[in-house]
């Protein structure tokens, strides 16, 4: 159980253009989803928490109008990264959660974004 | 500024050695969890602790949780090259942080054969 699905696993693509990327909980409905970056060999940093038919929570120094986030149903949240540039290039990673406190945090297999 | 200060950042051993991962922090956590990542990969949970003091086992993975809830150790035995990975620890702080962790810096082990 608790499978988190993530969409697309890699893009490749121009500076300029805006990448949409998926998180989807297939088993449970999850009412607060998060998304990291993650540079190679470095742990994950938070850039966002989002709870379901609500505004997202950012993190400092992450540009909610260049990565937004989108949780519109209990099972799928959404990061986009608009005009992306190659310092955009990275790791991003979700996570769902049934939320609260203690509640563990599931994690998708990620997305290699590579912005060229 | 890092709460959750993780130990050894880098960790390389010969196949049947033992090890010993720290997660140490000034704050109190309503819990604390191990994770494993390999590249290319998210990090799959591997133990959650909640209560301090508690000890809990996977195999040959021994996760303790300090009585104070501060600080975490994972403990491998006789590691094996299946090991191999990034090991993170995440604490949480509960009440109405929506489950927001906290993680480490992250322990890269290489098990070699």
């Amino acid at each position: 159980g608790a499978v988190v699905s993530q969409h697309p696993s890699r893009v490749i693509c121009k500076s300029g253009t805006s990448v949409k990327i998926e998180c989807r909980s297939l088993d449970f409905q999850a009412t607060t989803m998060f998304w990291y970056r993650q540079f190679p060999k470095q742990s994950l940093m938070l850039m966002a928490t989002s709870n379901e038919g609500s505004k997202a929570t950012y993190e400092q120094g992450v540009e909610k109008d260049k990565f937004l986030i989108n949780h519109a149903s209990l099972t799928l949240s959404t990061l986009t990264v608009t005009s992306a540039h190659p310092e955009d290039s990275s790791f991003y990673i979700c996570s769902a959660s049934l939320g609260g406190g203690n509640q563990p945090q599931h994690f998708g297999d990620g997305t290699r974004l590579s912005i060229l | 500024t890092q709460l959750l200060e993780q130990s050894p950042q880098f960790l390389s051993i010969q196949e049947g050695e033992n090890l010993t991962v720290y997660c140490n922090s000034s704050s109190v956590f309503s819990s604390l969890q191990w994770y494993r990542q390999e590249p290319g990969e998210g990090p799959v949970l591997l133990v959650t602790v909640v209560t301090g003091g508690e000890v809990k086992k996977l195999k040959r993975l021994t996760f303790q949780f300090g009585d104070a809830r501060k600080d975490s150790s994972l403990h491998i035995t006789a590691a094996q090259p299946g090991d191999t990975g990034l090991y993170l620890c995440a604490g949480a702080k509960g009440g109405t942080s929506y489950g927001k962790l906290t993680f480490g810096q992250g322990t890269i082990l290489t098990v070699h054969p």
